[in-house]
């Protein structure tokens, strides 16, 4: 596979539940992301990694919980979550994480709906 | 605070083409880009430009003037296919991205 490809597609959870969302990246890039993406919105940054470090961290609460163990996946740990938590989260990934010309790939998402 | 402005929603006729206009206020710029992004697809990079003026890639077409902080993406020709949301976003003096909220582009026959 080639892209970065992000499972599952689609998630229904409970409030209670503890869910995780995974991406892999197959390009070599070195920084990896984590965006949320709700209707009419602004894609919202949530958690940047380069070469497996948190370089960003947006005020997220901590009911999110992002894992890299190395460079070519990510995670999304996902615990207690509330109804407007419900949104198309997106993962992407870069050559640097902090270029000019820095181009993101994106996956194409899961779509979570919390109850 | 950082902002960036475009339409909600533009419709156009196949064959026809559209302006999609996009303008920015932000700390610093370190260039502008637009991504396409199909109805439950992921978004894709179209175009990246940091000196004024206007970049063609065939029948697309991004232009900025960056003392008016104003970009537009241009189609020709538009094809169904070209039915899309289309997101602006920036990137400031810290290399961090600011996302407009897209437009939705409806193709009409």
């Amino acid at each position: 596979e080639t892209g970065v490809t992000q499972t599952p597609r689609h998630l229904v959870m409970g409030m209670t539940n503890k869910k995780s969302l995974k991406c892999e990246q197959h390009l070599g890039h070195n920084a990896m992301y984590w965006y949320k993406q709700s209707a009419k919105k602004p894609l919202e940054l949530m958690f940047v990694y380069s070469l497996e470090e948190r370089v960003e961290n947006n005020s997220v609460p901590s009911r999110f919980s992002p894992e890299c163990p190395n460079s070519s996946h990510l995670f999304l740990h996902l615990h207690t979550l509330q109804p407007e938590d419900s949104a198309l989260y997106l993962c992407a990934s870069s050559q640097e994480a902090q270029s000019g010309a820095n181009v993101l790939t994106f996956g194409a998402g899961s779509r979570l709906t919390v109850l | 605070g950082q902002n960036i402005d475009q339409p909600t929603e533009m419709t156009a006729t196949e064959g026809a083409i559209v302006q999609i206009n996009c303008t920015y206020q932000t700390s610093g710029f370190n260039g502008l880009f637009w991504y396409q992004q199909h109805a439950g697809e992921a978004p894709t990079f179209l175009s990246y430009n940091v000196l004024d003026g206007l970049e063609e890639k065939g029948r697309f077409s991004s232009f900025l003037s960056r003392s008016k902080g104003y970009s537009y993406l241009l189609l020709k020709e538009l094809q169904m296919k070209d039915s899309a949301s289309y997101l602006c976003a920036v990137m400031d003096s810290n290399y961090q991205l600011i996302w407009g909220a897209g437009t939705k582009l409806i193709i009409k026959p």
